[in-house]
């Protein structure tokens, strides 16, 4: 079946570095779509970024994601670290119907002042 | 703003108990999905629905039933709950069938605590 790894359960940052969330996958789908969603605290899950384009750079919010089917990856990067970015972190891999959404374990981010 | 209406946001019961959780969503979407998050704030799949038909039914226990009666309602019902069930249930939803790449909007989630 479809998998994803998010290696870090709590990743810690100070305030205006940068940050990366790593997010590797297997699946067997050959049409298959990734996202990013993002749960502040008490609230829903909501998407944070999404592709389906292969060595493709994605951007929203300040963060940014490239898609590498070579290397199984969707890696969550931003340059600048905010406190207001502080919440959980899902990878997700699509399958290529969209009825289902396999998420990873999920990464806290803890930005400090 | 809020799309994805769940209904209650609290719920505590007694082991061997029945509970109803609701949903509807206003975004027009042909597909519901449950979500279960458990206290490791792991999100698996329970269901999709597109348009009233079931089309993902993971691994759950058949004390697990959900129910669509339009697509753009999807109700939970679980028979008789155990203490394993106690976890924060997210429905959502979206629009299928565009080659993966949908997005789901999530609701505010129903924390479920089984005594």
């Amino acid at each position: 079946g479809d998998s994803v790894t998010q290696t870090e359960g709590l990743v810690t940052v100070t305030e205006g570095l940068p940050v990366k969330l790593n997010c590797t996958y297997q699946t067997t789908y050959l049409t298959i779509a990734f996202f990013w969603y993002v749960q502040y605290l008490n609230e829903a899950p909501q998407v944070l970024l999404k592709s389906s384009t292969d060595n493709k750079r994605t951007e929203h919010q300040g963060f940014h994601a490239t898609l590498h089917k070579s290397s199984s990856s969707f890696h969550l990067q931003k340059s600048s670290a905010q406190l207001s970015d502080s919440a959980l972190y899902y990878c997700a891999l699509s399958d290529n119907m969209g009825y289902k959404l396999t998420f990873g374990t999920g990464t806290s981010l803890l930005v400090d002042p | 703003e809020t799309a994805v209406f769940q209904t209650p946001n609290y719920h505590v019961t007694q082991v061997g108990n029945e509970v109803s959780f609701n949903c509807k969503q206003t975004l027009g979407h042909d597909t519901m999905y449950w979500y279960k998050q458990d206290s490791k704030k792991l999100l698996k799949i329970m269901f999709s629905y597109n348009n009233k038909q079931l089309i993902v039914n993971e691994t759950v226990p058949r004390r697990f039933s959900p129910q669509s009666s339009d697509k753009a309602h999807l109700n939970l019902r679980i028979k008789s709950v155990e203490p394993e069930d106690s976890a924060v249930y997210l429905c959502a939803s979206s629009y299928a069938g565009q080659g993966g790449a949908e997005t789901l909007y999530f609701g505010s989630g129903t924390r479920l605590t089984v005594l």
